[in-house]
C-alpha cells in the first residue's frame, strides 16, 4: 500500500531553473494538495485540486503551476526558481472535502542557490 | 476564513508524564473538523487524531486524546504517559465548510528521560 508518493526527495536548483515535483496517490482520493513548509513554520497551501481537471490556488501560489490530468497524479511545476522557493514541499490527498484526514507524502527538500 | 493558533513554540516534559499542547481555532462555519499531526525529525507528517465539530465525545486514540471545548474554540492535544519517541513537532489543523486543511505554526515537544 504505497499511499502518497513524492519524487524527488531532495533537489538543488540554480536560480532561474525549472523543475517538476511529482506526486501520485493510489487511494483513489479526489482531493489533492501541495503545501510548502519553511523552517520552523507550519504548512502553507500552494495549490489544491478537487478532482481530475480541476485545480485552484491556495495561500501562496505565485511562482508555481499545477495540473491534474488523472485522479492519481498531481505534479507541481516551479518556473524560474528563486531562493524564496527554498522549502520542504509536501503533497497530500484525502477522500473528499469532508472531514477525513489527509495523507501526506514524504516531502521534497528543495534548495535554490 | 479559518485560522489556527498554537501559542506554545516549545514544550518540555519528562518521560511518563502527561502533557497538553494548546490549539485554538477560528471559523464562522458550524461544521468543521479538527486534526492533530506529528512531525518527527525525519520530516514525515503523521496523522494522530480527529475531532468533528458535532462529536459529543472527546476523541481518543491510544495515548492521545483531544480536549475539545467548542464554546472556547479550543482543541488541545493531551498526550498521556509521554515517551522519548513523542519528541517531535506537533501541528493542529482544521477544515471547515468547503475549505482546505489549514495548519497552525506548530509546537515542538521535547521529552526528557
Amino acid at each position: 500500500n504505497a499511499g502518497v508518493t513524492q519524487t524527488p526527495k531532495f533537489r538543488i536548483l540554480k536560480i532561474g531553473q525549472s523543475m517538476t515535483l511529482q506526486c501520485t496517490q493510489d487511494m483513489n482520493h479526489n482531493y489533492m494538495y501541495w503545501y510548502r513548509q519553511d523552517p520552523g513554520m507550519g504548512l502553507k497551501l500552494i495549490y489544491y485540486s478537487v478532482g481530475a481537471g480541476i485545480t485552484d490556488k491556495g495561500e501562496v501560489p505565485n511562482g508555481y503551476n499545477v495540473s491534474r490530468s488523472t485522479t492519481e497524479d498531481f505534479p507541481l511545476r516551479l518556473e524560474l526558481a528563486a531562493p524564496s522557493q527554498t522549502s520542504v514541499y509536501f503533497c497530500a490527498s484525502s477522500y473528499t472535502v469532508g472531514y477525513t484526514e489527509a495523507f501526506f507524502g514524504q516531502g521534497t527538500r528543495l534548495t535554490v542557490v | 476564513a479559518q485560522k489556527i493558533t498554537q501559542t506554545q513554540p516549545g514544550m518540555f516534559v519528562q518521560e511518563k508524564e502527561a502533557v497538553t499542547l494548546d490549539c485554538t481555532y477560528d471559523t464562522s462555519d458550524q461544521s468543521y473538523g479538527l486534526f492533530w499531526y506529528k512531525q518527527p525529525s525525519s520530516g514525515e507528517m503523521i496523522f494522530l487524531i480527529y475531532q468533528g465539530s458535532y462529536d459529543e465525545q472527546n476523541a481518543t486514540e491510544g495515548r492521545y486524546s483531544l480536549n475539545f471545548q467548542k464554546a472556547r474554540k479550543s482543541a488541545n492535544l493531551v498526550i498521556s504517559a509521554s515517551q522519548l519517541g513523542d519528541s517531535a513537532m506537533y501541528f493542529c489543523a482544521m477544515r471547515s465548510g468547503y475549505s482546505t486543511l489549514t495548519f497552525g505554526k506548530g509546537t515542538m515537544l521535547l521529552v526528557s528521560p
